[in-house]
């Protein structure tokens, strides 16, 4: 089983629309939780990190569910700019080692 | 905000010649940066840690000898694949953290290696 699994999509949805992605780690000792985003061909750019209250920025909602080891991205209003790879991350341990899923591919259309 | 820059953006070199990345952390002092590697529509896996003013920790099936890591200052990493192959080609990335465990890492902007 990997560490970080995400669906890898990929989702396609209409402008304005409102998608969820999940994902699941398999640690249970893991301590910091983080959505980075991947353009195409680019480094990967921190997104937002995930507390285990939630939290929101702007159309970007993070939960974290400790108890079913599960990590959620929600994007509402969906923007053609929003199309790219969402990586989930995870922290485990001391340190800033991170490992990543292999991110969930997101396509905005018109 | 804090920013890392890496170089070469992306560098095609001859089988067999060595490849020097250079990862500099530009307005923070980086006592550990990371080296990342990732192939076509795969995830990124981390190579090694690279600890200012030590030797750097590989991840297991890294080969060490292969993938010379040197961090000579608390602002600059470099990586160097020696002797490179084609199976070599691929994205690698570097990332640094400022302040405490666990705070988000910053990446550079990445280096696309192509071994003809």
């Amino acid at each position: 089983r990997k560490e970080v699994e995400q669906d890898p999509g990929p989702f396609n949805v209409p402008e304005g629309a409102t998608v969820a992605f999940n994902c699941t780690y398999s640690n249970s000792a893991s301590q910091s939780f983080f959505w980075y985003r991947q353009d195409c061909r680019k480094e990967p750019k921190l997104l937002m990190s995930v507390y285990s209250s939630g939290n929101e920025d702007g159309r970007f909602t993070a939960q974290l569910n400790r108890a079913s080891q599960y990590i959620s991205l929600l994007i509402r209003d969906s923007k053609l700019s929003d199309s790219a790879t969402y990586l989930c991350v995870v922290s485990t341990g001391g340190g800033n080692k991170l490992t990543f899923g292999t991110g969930t591919q997101l396509k905005v259309e018109l | 905000g804090a920013v890392v820059s890496q170089h070469p953006s992306w560098v095609i070199c001859k089988s067999g010649t060595s490849v020097k990345i250079e990862c500099r952390s530009l307005d923070f002092q980086a006592t550990t940066m990371f080296w990342y590697r990732q192939f076509p529509k795969q995830s990124l896996m981390l190579m090694a840690t690279s600890n200012e003013g030590s030797k750097a920790t590989y991840e297991q099936g890294v080969e060490k000898d292969k993938f010379l890591i040197n961090h000579a200052s608390l602002t600059l990493s470099t990586l160097t694949v020696t002797s490179a192959h084609p199976e070599d080609s691929s994205f690698y990335i570097c990332s640094a953290g400022q302040g405490a465990y666990n705070s988000p890492l910053h990446f550079g902007n990445g280096t696309r290696l192509t071994v003809t």
